[in-house]
């Protein structure tokens, strides 16, 4: 059965801890994506990657860094969490042109 | 504004059928999805329609496409409590863009 994993389904960091959100994908699919979750604002694009060691920036990036080493890996990280990245965070990967396969979510409280 | 619209929410009886519409602005898109989230979980495709089709129909489920007016909707037929949840309408183009997504309540 394939998957998409992320680490952790509950986070609670404070203000400006630096947070690393993991995402691990067995299907070896070239497009990986990172996504937020929030009420009324359906989901909006951070970052996605097309390949090893490549990122792109999506609509809202800000506060937002990405970091793809491995293919099977695509890290979001948080440099200093602020109260208003307190979201759902989904991990998204693809084969070109293909689908989408989602994990089942990081919910990140920061406080 | 929005690439994907939907409407917020959509209340229907058991045994009734549901119909969830969606509008996009890209007419290049190629593909356009249905996906549904259930609570705490992340988000599973339930179908999808290559942009040259006007209809698919898989077991309960229907989607219409009006290429012309980029309209999208998914008609759940006997609607099932089971189905309650949220339906993202989604278009792809190199990236894929969500609507803000139905919460369809069913009640008994």
């Amino acid at each position: 059965d394939v998957k998409v994993t992320q680490s952790s389904r509950y986070l609670v960091k404070r203000t400006g801890e630096k947070v690393f959100l993991e995402c691990v994908q067995d299907m070896d699919h070239e497009n990986m994506f990172w996504y937020r979750q929030d009420p009324g604002l359906g989901l909006r694009l951070i970052y996605f990657s097309y390949d090893v060691k490549m990122k792109e920036k999506g609509d809202i990036p800000e506060g937002y860094s990405v970091s793809r080493e491995k293919k099977e890996r695509f890290s979001l990280i948080l440099e200093s969490a602020s109260t208003n990245q307190t979201s759902m965070y989904l991990c998204a990967s693809r084969r070109s042109g293909g689908g989408y396969t989602f994990g089942s979510g990081t919910r990140l409280t920061v406080v | 504004g929005e690439d994907v619209e939907q409407s917020l929410f959509l209340s229907v009886r058991e045994g009734d059928s549901s119909v969830i519409n969606c509008t996009y602005t890209d007419s290049s898109s190629t593909y356009l999805y249905w996906y549904k989230q259930e609570p705490g979980a992340g988000l599973q495709l339930l179908t999808y329609i290559f942009s040259n089709m006007d209809m698919k129909q898989d077991q309960r489920l229907t989607v219409l496409l009006n290429k012309k007016d980029k309209h999208l909707s998914l008609r759940i037929a006997d609607t099932q409590t089971g189905d309650s949840a949220i339906y993202f309408c989604a278009e792809s183009r190199n990236d894929m863009r969500f609507g803000a997504g139905t919460r369809l309540t069913v009640k008994p």
